[in-house]
């Protein structure tokens, strides 16, 4: 079946580190996103990727870095710039505005 | 500048009972989408539904209802017989027609009772 996959699920990180987060999907998709979810704040747009080699900033870019060298692939790389990443980051492709987003069930990522 | 609202923050309902989500939006656009999601407790978001702004009819499917008024800026969501696994976190999200970002709202946690 076609999907998003997250990894890992659960990630551990010592204050200082960078961090990267992997997603893979293999719906075809060329729209790629980064969300973050905090408690009682809904998502927030991180980066999107719209085609391979290109990418924009979304409302809380600072901190953060991505790449696009493949279709299929859209890491999230949260560096030591980002001074609160204790959060659940979301990923998610769209094929078009008809079928909304599909979502990768997240990766959730603890600062200790 | 686009903003979605979601008043309620939880609800609790007794299983079998309707239950009604709100959502309202604000946009300059005249094309837009709006959305529905659920989040259970594992964490990934499942597509419930999409409308965009020039399509104002109502949907029902199955236990499940929508209501779009554009005179209002309202999308809510009716879940009717209510039941355990409704239990979840549920968004509202609103799209400009380039689909660059979607725009959440903060989300209303569902509980249901048995």
């Amino acid at each position: 079946d076609g999907g998003i996959t997250q990894s890992p699920k659960y990630l551990f990180r010592k204050e200082g580190q960078n961090v990267t987060l992997s997603c893979e999907q293999n719906l075809n998709h060329d729209a790629m996103y980064w969300y973050r979810q905090d408690p009682g704040q809904g998502l927030r747009l991180i980066y999107y990727s719209q085609i391979v080699n290109d990418f924009q900033k979304g409302d809380i870019a600072e901190g953060y870095s991505v790449s696009r060298e493949k279709k299929e692939s859209f890491p999230l790389t949260v560096t030591s710039a980002q001074k609160n990443p204790t959060a659940f980051y979301l990923c998610a492709s769209l094929r078009g505005l008809n079928y909304g987003y599909t979502f990768g069930s997240g990766t959730r990522l603890t600062v200790v | 500048a686009q903003k979605v609202t979601q008043a309620q923050t939880e609800i609790s309902v007794v299983e079998k009972e309707d239950v009604t989500l709100d959502c309202v939006y604000e946009t300059r656009d005249t094309t837009y989408y709006l959305f529905w999601y659920k989040q259970p407790p594992s964490g990934e978001l499942v597509f419930l539904i999409r409308r965009n702004s020039f399509d104002e009819q109502n949907e029902i499917s199955g236990r499940y209802s929508w209501n779009f008024q554009k005179s209002t800026s309202s999308f809510n969501f009716t879940i009717t017989a209510s039941q355990v696994v409704d239990s979840a976190v549920y968004f509202c999200a609103l799209s400009e027609r380039t689909g660059n970002q979607f725009y959440f709202g903060t989300g209303t946690s569902l509980t249901v009772i048995p």
